[in-house]
């Protein structure tokens, strides 16, 4: 089974800072699929940044960048010029494909406070 | 072009009590997904529904169920609720296999007493 470990509860940045939310996962498939999404206190879940397996460079979407490290099996969001609007919850998730079924594995989450 | 959504937003039942959540994916994505996320979590698969048929299941009892309709609508049912219950039901709507990941609603907020 595929596994997603996020190890910080909660994180603060100052506004305008950069950020990085830390994610690791195990897996035995070859291929997958690596995914962020934000969650504001309203409870919907944001999709922010996707990262192939095989991608041969690091994803980025705006401010969001991945700073993905195959071999040491982290996909790590890296924040830039953090704005307010930008605390919430943040999960990391991998798709697992099985059997015809495909679903996310989500990790626990990091709280993430922008202070002005 | 509309999101899904999610009815009701929030939820309060009983215990023994039962439950019928609903999800419209968005207009093309023909594959609906049900998450559970207690308080602190991320979000636990239950179901996946692809052309109206279950593809996958969670780790959950069979108190848990749900359906797809023609028009790719779901719905999620809880019955005989326990207290455990509590927590925010998520649906995803997507198209299979996309890069671009699940689109989920704002959720409903369940809450058993």
């Amino acid at each position: 089974a595929q596994k997603i470990t996020q190890t910080q509860p909660g994180m603060f940045v100052q506004e305008k800072e950069a950020v990085t939310l830390d994610c690791t996962y195990d897996t035995s498939d070859p291929s997958y699929g690596l995914f962020w999404y934000k969650q504001p206190s309203s409870g919907e879940m944001i999709f922010l940044i996707y990262q192939g397996s095989y991608d041969q460079q690091n994803a980025t979407e705006g401010r969001y960048s991945l700073n993905f490290q195959k071999a040491r099996k982290s996909a790590n969001l890296v924040i830039s010029a953090s704005q307010l609007g930008d605390s919430a919850m943040y999960f990391c998730a991998m798709r697992e494909v099985q059997g015809g079924s495909e679903k996310l594995v989500f990790g626990k989450g990091t709280k993430l406070t922008v202070n002005p | 072009d509309a999101g899904v959504t999610q009815s009701p937003t929030h939820l309060i039942k009983t215990r023994g009590q039962h439950v019928t959540l609903r999800c419209s994916p968005i207009s093309g994505h023909k594959s609906v997904s049900w998450y559970q996320q207690v308080l602190g979590q991320g979000p636990q698969f239950i179901f996946q529904y692809y052309e109206k048929e279950e593809r996958g299941r969670g780790n959950f009892p069979d108190r848990f169920s749900a359906r797809q309709f023609p028009n790719y609508s779901s719905e999620l049912n809880v019955n005989a609720l326990l207290l455990g219950d509590s927590a925010l039901y998520l649906c995803a709507s997507s198209l299979v296999g996309s890069n671009y990941g699940y689109t989920f609603g704002s959720g409903t907020r369940l809450t058993v007493v």
